[in-house]
């Protein structure tokens, strides 16, 4: 089956940037798109088809695909972003796949 | 305002069944894919059906036979009817919209989730 593999936790200092990757076979072939979940919420969309941010997302959430290895980079942490965050892909046998989620905690 | 809210859950024995209920607010899921998207405690996300305004759906593997999708276009709701539960089906459920682009969908919108509890 079709995985997509993500570190378990980032640590970042306030208005450093956080990189979190998110890797999968032939994963630069798919699109992936990116969920921001904090504690006792609903996850968020913060990034689609690899780099497009939804209406309301700020300018510092960013993203790419490439080499097999799609990347969330939050530049300029703040401590509203300590959440989890789930990459997402799609792959014709599996359909919909998540990556296990990566804690980000701002110090 | 458009959102999403759910209902439906509850405490159930393994074996027994049980189905999820989200109204959709401020948009028409006739128009819309709809999906359902659940959690495990402290787990991950893990995709469950998608489907779209004219009935169509697609399932994950590990679910199908048990779980189904539905919606009713004139109450503008989607349901999952979910049987022969087992424990590991423990979670939250989230209803979603379903964006498609292409091949593929993406989720942009998230209810607040329903809590479903298999136990003995």
């Amino acid at each position: 089956s079709y995985e997509l593999t993500q570190p378990a936790s980032v640590s970042v200092s306030p208005g450093q940037t956080a990189t979190i990757t998110c890797s999968g076979d032939n994963l630069e072939e798919r699109y992936v798109f990116w969920y921001q979940q904090k504690a006792g919420q609903s996850p968020v969309l913060v990034i689609y088809q690899d780099n497009k941010r939804p209406s309301g997302i700020p300018e510092r959430f960013s993203g790419s695909n490439s080499d097999n290895i799609a990347t969330l980079t939050i530049s300029g942490t703040q401590s509203m972003d300590a959440a989890d965050y789930y990459c997402q892909a799609w792959n014709t046998t599996a359909l919909c796949v998540f990556g296990a989620g990566t804690k980000v905690t701002v110090l | 305002e458009v959102q999403l809210v759910e209902s439906g859950g509850g405490l159930v024995r393994p074996g027994e069944s049980l189905r999820l209920s989200c109204a959709a607010s401020g948009f028409t899921v006739s128009s819309n894919f709809m999906a359902w998207v659940r959690q495990a405690p402290g787990k991950g996300l893990e995709w469950v059906s998608v489907i779209s305004g004219g009935g169509t759906t697609w399932s994950a593997g590990s679910m199908k036979g048990r779980f189904t999708i539905s919606g009713d276009n004139s109450r503008n709701m989607t349901y999952l009817q979910m049987n022969s539960l087992r424990v590991e089906d423990t979670g939250i459920y989230y209803c979603t919209r379903a964006i498609r682009f292409g091949a593929i969908w993406f989720f942009d919108l998230w209810g607040q989730g329903t809590l479903v509890t298999v136990s003995s």
